[in-house]
């Protein structure tokens, strides 16, 4: 199956902690995103990629890091920095990063802190 | 700094009835929009994306039109379903960063049966 995959589904960190949320595509698109979506809320944009080894930050992207080694993949790092970590963290891709091509989106990990 | 809001935040109506959800844009200079649709705890599913060119887009019982100039887009959902139950978000692609979309803060729909 083509898709967007993301894991863990739920992830539990104590305050203090660093934690990975994996993203990976197979939909062979040269561009993908990380958002931040909280109870209420539209999505925030964090980081994004264009390309390998290629990444801008978005509107809120203190305290988290990424990386891009890989075209099909887009790790998020959430650091100890980041002041309010808990939200429902979503990945996206998009065919290149150009005004026309649609977002399509993976299923989310919802990260709490504890 | 474009905004997008959606109103109402959260809509309930009954079964088969036609619907209209709305997203107003602050900034009219949009390359496209697109709407979502999210279960609880789910990710987003794409419904409809208009390009700024076009005025409206049609897929099933859904169609979405956009109005550039007052700064609106619409989606129309017809003869709704209890499986339509869900929040719908709007998003533009602002100019001047033509990879970050904006969102809205979504419509929280209910159907009831």
């Amino acid at each position: 199956d083509g898709g967007i995959t993301q894991s863990p589904k739920y992830l539990f960190r104590k305050e203090g902690q660093n934690v990975t949320l994996s993203c990976e595509q197979n939909l062979n698109h040269d561009a993908m995103y990380w958002y931040r979506q909280d109870p209420g809320q539209g999505l925030r944009l964090i980081y994004y990629s264009q390309i390998v080894n290629d990444f801008q930050k978005g509107d809120i992207a203190e305290g988290y890091s990424v990386s891009r080694e890989k075209k099909e993949s887009f790790p998020l790092t959430v650091t100890s920095a980041q002041k309010n970590p808990t939200a429902f963290y979503l990945c996206a891709s998009s065919p290149r990063a150009s005004s026309h091509n649609e977002q399509f989106f993976g299923p989310g990990t919802r990260l709490t802190v504890l | 700094k474009q905004e997008v809001t959606q109103i109402p935040a959260a809509l309930s109506v009954p079964e088969g009835e036609n619907l209209v959800l709305n997203c107003s844009f602050t900034d009219s200079a949009i390359y496209n929009l697109q709407w979502f649709r999210q279960d609880p705890g789910k990710g987003l599913t794409s419904l409809l994306l208009i390009q700024s060119s076009q005025r409206e887009q049609t897929s099933g019982r859904l169609n979405a039109s956009l109005d550039k100039s007052s700064g609106r887009s619409t989606l129309y959902i017809a003869a709704s379903q209890p499986g339509d139950s869900a929040t719908y978000l709007c998003a533009v692609n602002p100019p001047g960063s033509a990879r970050q979309l904006t969102f809205g803060s979504g419509t929280q729909l209910t159907v009831l049966p």
